[in-house]
């Protein structure tokens, strides 16, 4: 099936730190939504993008949906402990119902 | 209780039985979603519903899996003769309209089959 490109697979920073991810595909999409998941737990929605070109934040997160609409990244500053996690990209394809997800990047932060 | 819910948490099942995983979305939700999720891998799409019906099946494996909505609401994802790579993590997620995208998972329902 159709695949995104999330990179990089595993992260290991400081405490404080910025953290900076990114998602590719070779599609088109008309939303990009940033994940985040902690073990036994369901993804929970952390940004969701609409337009080309649109940067949105949420607090210490930042995510951009590309101009070509077939990338998006999303920046963390200032790490703190709590941001452990694995965070997923998704895009919807046009004229899908379903997400498509990477396979996400495992964020570590040493103290 | 605002969040989406699965029921149950965890399931075990021996090779070739039936299993039932349900979920309840969020109230006014009118799109429901079930994904499957392997270890190592972000969250699969197997089926989407636009109130009662399935709007898009193609997602789903085979012909073993079926899902239902009969009331647009609590949906139930059924499997039948269960196969030991059919353990995973089975999602399940809303939305308020399928339009914007933005889907809320439940926590979903660990499946192993012995």
């Amino acid at each position: 099936g159709q695949q995104l490109n999330q990179s990089p697979q595993s992260m290991f920073i400081q405490e404080g730190e910025d953290v900076s991810m990114n998602c590719t595909s070779s599609s088109i999409f008309n939303t990009w939504l940033w994940y985040k998941q902690d073990p036994g737990e369901g993804p929970v929605l952390l940004i969701a993008l609409y337009k080309a070109g649109e940067l949105t934040s949420n607090g210490r997160l930042t995510a951009q949906f590309g101009i070509t609409r077939k990338d998006s990244f999303l920046n963390i500053s200032a790490s703190i402990p709590s941001d452990v996690g694995i965070y997923f990209c998704a895009g919807q394809l046009v004229g899908a119902d379903g997400l498509t997800f990477g396979k996400g990047t495992h964020l570590i932060i040493q103290p | 209780g605002a969040g989406v819910s699965q029921t149950p948490s965890n399931k075990v099942t021996e090779k070739g039985k039936y299993v039932e995983l349900r979920c309840d979305p969020i109230s006014g939700h009118t799109a429901l979603y079930w994904y499957r999720q392997s270890l190592g891998q972000g969250p699969e799409f197997l089926i989407y519903f636009q109130g009662t019906g399935a709007a898009d099946d193609s997602g789903l494996p085979n012909d073993r899996f079926f899902a239902v909505r009969p009331e647009g609401s609590v949906s139930t994802l059924k499997i039948q003769r269960t196969e030991r790579g059919d353990s995973a993590v089975y999602l399940c997620a809303s939305s308020l309209t399928p339009v914007m995208g933005e889907q809320y998972f439940g926590p979903g329902t660990r499946l192993t089959v012995t």
